[in-house]
């Protein structure tokens, strides 16, 4: 069974409004956490936004906010008010395993295309 | 602070000859991850060191792949030989121990012809 689920390939937003990346995952730990990473065209693997299973309160940072129901397993990104410049892959991936950060690997889920037009 | 350091950014073989893939992570982060990415699917871990120990190998074919990290800093990913599955993107992030946070290279996007 796939850890990390997007069940959207591509997804297209006009400008100035708000988008809603899908995913879901699936995990028996019950300390983990979930990440989401941007990926430009060139490449680079960009970190966006992160929330961990204990964490009270949806994390946000600026115009990304991540919606967490721990009863669905899911972690959807939510963009808003989308820039050209959002127009990228996005990756959703999860870590598992107790303790502090040190010890830990990422499964990432196979990612979501958005295009922003203007 | 600078950024993960991976060259070469491209490189093209043939099957069957060999490649070497260099990284260096932000000063002071004890934790490497080298990543491969096939086109069109998210990044898959090939291994994990902290300082110069491996910590997690399970998914790296050691029949043609190895890596070190022999100072605890730079590492260096090896592929030989190489096969046509090979292509792909390989990614290096490092992190500090204590953190969640991984930050990523740009990646050496290899072909194999």
């Amino acid at each position: 069974a796939q850890k990390i689920t997007q069940t959207q390939p591509g997804m297209f937003v006009q400008e100035k409004e708000a988008v809603t990346l899908d995913c879901t995952y699936d995990t028996s730990d019950p300390s983990y956490g979930l990440f989401w990473y941007k990926q430009p065209s060139s490449g680079e693997m960009i970190f966006l936004i992160y929330q961990g299973s204990y964490d009270q309160q949806n994390a946000t940072e600026g115009r990304y906010s991540l919606n967490f129901q721990k009863a669905r397993k899911s972690a959807n990104l939510v963009i808003s008010a989308s820039q050209l410049g959002d127009s990228a892959m996005y990756f959703c991936a999860m870590r598992e395993g107790r303790g502090g950060g040190s010890n830990y690997k990422l499964t990432f889920g196979k990612g979501t295309l958005l295009t922003v037009n203007p | 602070e600078a950024g993960v350091a991976q060259s070469p950014r491209y490189k093209i073989i043939e099957k069957r000859q060999s490649v070497a893939f260099w990284c260096n992570p932000i000063s002071g982060h004890a934790t490497l991850y080298w990543y491969q990415q096939i086109l069109g699917q998210g990044p898959k871990l090939l291994i994990q060191f902290q300082n110069n120990g491996v910590v997690d190998d399970s998914q790296l074919p050691k029949d043609r792949f190895s890596a070190e990290r022999l100072k605890g800093v730079d590492s260096t990913l090896k592929i030989q030989p190489a096969k046509l599955e090979d292509s792909a993107v390989y990614l290096c992030a490092s992190k500090q121990l204590t953190s969640y946070e991984q930050y990523f290279g740009p990646g050496t996007r290899l072909t194999v012809t």
